[in-house]
């Protein structure tokens, strides 16, 4: 079966930095995507990766590894405003969305 | 602004009793979704339509159906709605399908069954 995996849930402090992983086994593969989710809110696009390596679009980043299926979401000087939860993706040989239940991040002051 | 638009935001319904939720895209985007999500869970794929070719996913209950009438529209439709059917309910369009193929949500509806 099609499986990614991501915490349930993480704590990080205002300012600083949290890494979200990413594993995933799916069939097939055509790119990870990261999407942002405030709270009663729908999903936001953040990034999209394909080839291994890191993607980096200010803040936030993206890595990659194809041959482990892993992937992590970075987050660098983390605001208030960052508490959301974070949905891993990837789309698989058919080309559809399979998607992660979620990674809620609490910022603390 | 170009947009994914969800009418309505909240819609309380019966045990039982049909209801109907509808989005518009002003993207023109050639394929829309419907996801199913429930509180601290993934997103579930229910209906895609790539332009008029209408795309079942293999578990979604006979109980939901889709229309897409015209590029900009598509309605779900619940027949019998259950108290298991209350979720948030997300409609999202891409250009096309492929690689590289970033979803636009709508800002959902929220689905309370009494």
């Amino acid at each position: 079966g099609q499986n990614i995996d991501q915490p349930t849930e993480m704590t990080a402090t205002e300012g600083a930095i949290v890494q979200i992983n990413c594993t995933y086994q799916t069939s097939g593969f055509n790119g990870l995507f990261w999407y942002q989710q405030h709270a009663g809110e729908a999903p936001t696009f953040l990034s999209y990766n394909v080839l291994d390596g890191l993607e980096e679009k200010g803040r936030f980043s993206s890595f990659l590894s194809r041959s482990k299926g892993y992937s992590y979401l970075l987050l660098k000087e983390l605001q208030m405003k960052d508490s959301a939860s974070y949905l891993c993706a990837v789309m698989d040989s058919n080309y559809q969305l399979i998607w992660g239940a979620g990674t809620k991040l609490i910022i603390k002051p | 602004d170009a947009m994914v638009i969800q009418n309505p935001r909240y819609q309380v319904t019966q045990f039982g009793k049909p209801v109907t939720l509808s989005c518009s895209q002003t993207l023109n985007h050639n394929v829309m979704y419907w996801y199913q999500q429930k509180s601290s869970q993934a997103p579930k794929l229910l209906f895609h339509y790539y332009d008029k070719d209408f795309n079942n996913e293999a578990d979604t209950p006979d109980n939901f159906q889709s229309r897409r009438p015209n590029t900009s529209f598509c309605f779900l439709d619940i027949r019998s709605p259950g108290l298991g059917d209350a979720a948030m309910y997300l409609c999202a369009t891409s250009q096309r399908q492929g690689d590289y193929n970033e979803q636009f949500f709508g800002p959902g509806t929220r689905l309370t069954v009494l």
